[in-house]
């Protein structure tokens, strides 16, 4: 399984709203990492989980909280949002020989 | 201070080679990689280099000088599948992936 599944794939909230964006691998990987991207842009890193810990946040405004239940799941919780968070965020693994990352399919948000 | 730079566009032909560079001027290295991303669509890895040299793997081969802080890759036998966004990251001592801003190539018949 060479695979970081990420749920759901799109995904429309209002300002008020409080969601949660999904991410499974079973790979081992123990590093786990949510980026953001916006069209035409590169994807930019909003938190790195080491062993479940989180190691690096990336100034991300509070109303993005990540989660690391166990080793194989990252969650990004999400609550009153604004409509330019709206963007594919990407959730990827990291593969501890090469450093490769493995990327998810991501989760289109749109905030209304 | 982290800076990637690589073209924004670049355009080719069916069946020839094109080469993309990318140069970058990071505090502290830790291997570059390439990964091509279509539209709508997560990246995919390509190529990863830590040491001088070429890294070859198929239609798409990897250059990279440490000394210049300079990569390419490069892409044989163009298909029209080809056209995608490739975008050049560089790892940070930290295990950071600081990538830049990519480069749309079109793949023209």
């Amino acid at each position: 399984d060479t695979e970081v599944t990420q749920t759901p794939k799109h995904l429309v909230m209002g300002m008020t709203n409080k969601k949660s964006l999904k991410c499974e691998q079973h790979m081992g990987h123990r590093a786990m990492y949510w980026y953001k991207q916006k069209a035409k842009k590169p994807p930019e890193l909003m938190f790195v989980y080491s062993y479940e810990k989180l190691s690096i946040n990336e100034s991300v405004p509070s109303r993005f909280s990540p989660e690391c239940p166990n080793s194989s799941l990252l969650n990004l919780h999400l609550h009153a949002l604004q409509p330019e968070d709206s963007a594919l965020y990407l959730c990827a693994s990291n593969a501890p020989n090469t450093g490769e990352l493995f990327f998810g399919e991501g989760s289109r948000l749109t905030v209304l | 201070g982290q800076n990637i730079d690589q073209p924004t566009e670049m355009t080719a032909t069916e069946g020839a080679i094109v080469q993309i560079n990318c140069t970058y001027q990071t505090s502290g290295f830790n291997g570059l990689f390439w990964y091509q991303q279509h539209a709508g669509e997560a990246p995919t890895f390509l190529s990863y280099n830590v040491l001088d040299g070429l890294e070859e793997k198929g239609r798409f081969s990897s250059f990279l000088s440490r000394s210049k802080g300079y990569s390419y890759l490069l892409l044989k036998e163009l298909q029209m599948k080809d056209s995608a966004s490739y975008l050049c990251a560089v790892r940070d001592p930290k295990g950071k992936l600081i990538f830049g801003q990519g480069t749309t190539l079109q793949v023209k018949p």
